[in-house]
């Protein structure tokens, strides 16, 4: 059974720094064509992509975040780390880690909500 | 950018049929996948690759793609359907990026 959960901090200050875990189980990052992506969702509204890394550590950004956004893995520990440099107010959102079946994602974490506010 | 449009809500009846499209430039030639979510939880797959229902959906909950526009149908709607769904392709037409529609509620009258 495959699990991932997400952990981090619940209230980030603004231009500060967020890093989010996604811990899973399950599945290894290690095998061939295996995939974990962040989703991140706005309160009311719908989900946006993230990004994805692949057990190649080949990765993909959203154009929109590409710039403040690294994806991370640590394939012996079984986890991903999302890091979004200069967090603002418009980051505040529930994050999700999902794990990448070929081009859909199944299953999501629980997801963490994390507020961006001074 | 690529996008996906969906109407904001659907009601309908329960015993009825609710279709949720999603239409988007040239989504004939995309693969769509359709995602369920309620209250206070994640997102859950109900239809991948167009009209493939992983283990544990009910035959009710179908998907159908056309050249203009894909389709989530849910027949014989229940109460345990009201819920935001959502489509979503993987654009590869430019960079490689996934995108979500804006969602729709359906809302069992």
């Amino acid at each position: 059974q495959i699990t991932l959960q997400e952990s981090g901090p619940t209230l980030v200050k603004p231009t500060q720094t967020l890093t989010v875990t996604c811990t899973f189980s399950g599945f290894s990052l290690s095998s061939y064509a295996v995939g974990v992506t962040w989703i991140r969702q706005p309160p009311g509204k719908a989900p946006e992509w993230l990004g994805l890394i692949y057990w190649n550590d080949e990765k993909a950004y959203s154009p929109s975040l590409k710039a403040r956004l690294t994806i991370t893995k640590d394939t012996s520990k079984n986890l991903v780390v999302l890091t979004l440099t200069n967090v603002e107010p418009a980051d505040t959102a529930t994050y999700y880690c999902a794990h990448v079946v070929s081009d859909y994602f199944d299953p999501w974490g629980h997801g963490t909500l994390v507020t961006v506010s001074s | 950018s690529y996008v996906l449009t969906q109407p904001p809500s659907v009601s309908v009846a329960p015993g009825q049929t609710a279709n949720i499209p999603c239409g988007g430039r040239n989504i004939g030639s995309k693969t769509v996948h359709w995602y369920q979510q309620k209250p206070g939880h994640a997102p859950v797959v109900v239809v991948h690759d167009d009209s493939a229902r992983p283990s544990g959906i009910p035959e009710r909950i179908s998907g159908s793609r056309s050249g203009s526009a894909a389709t989530l149908t849910i027949s014989r709607v229940e109460a345990g359907d009201e819920a935001d769904y959502y489509c979503q392709v993987w654009d590869s037409s430019s960079e490689h990026t996934v995108v979500f529609g804006g969602g729709t509620k359906l809302t069992v009258l």
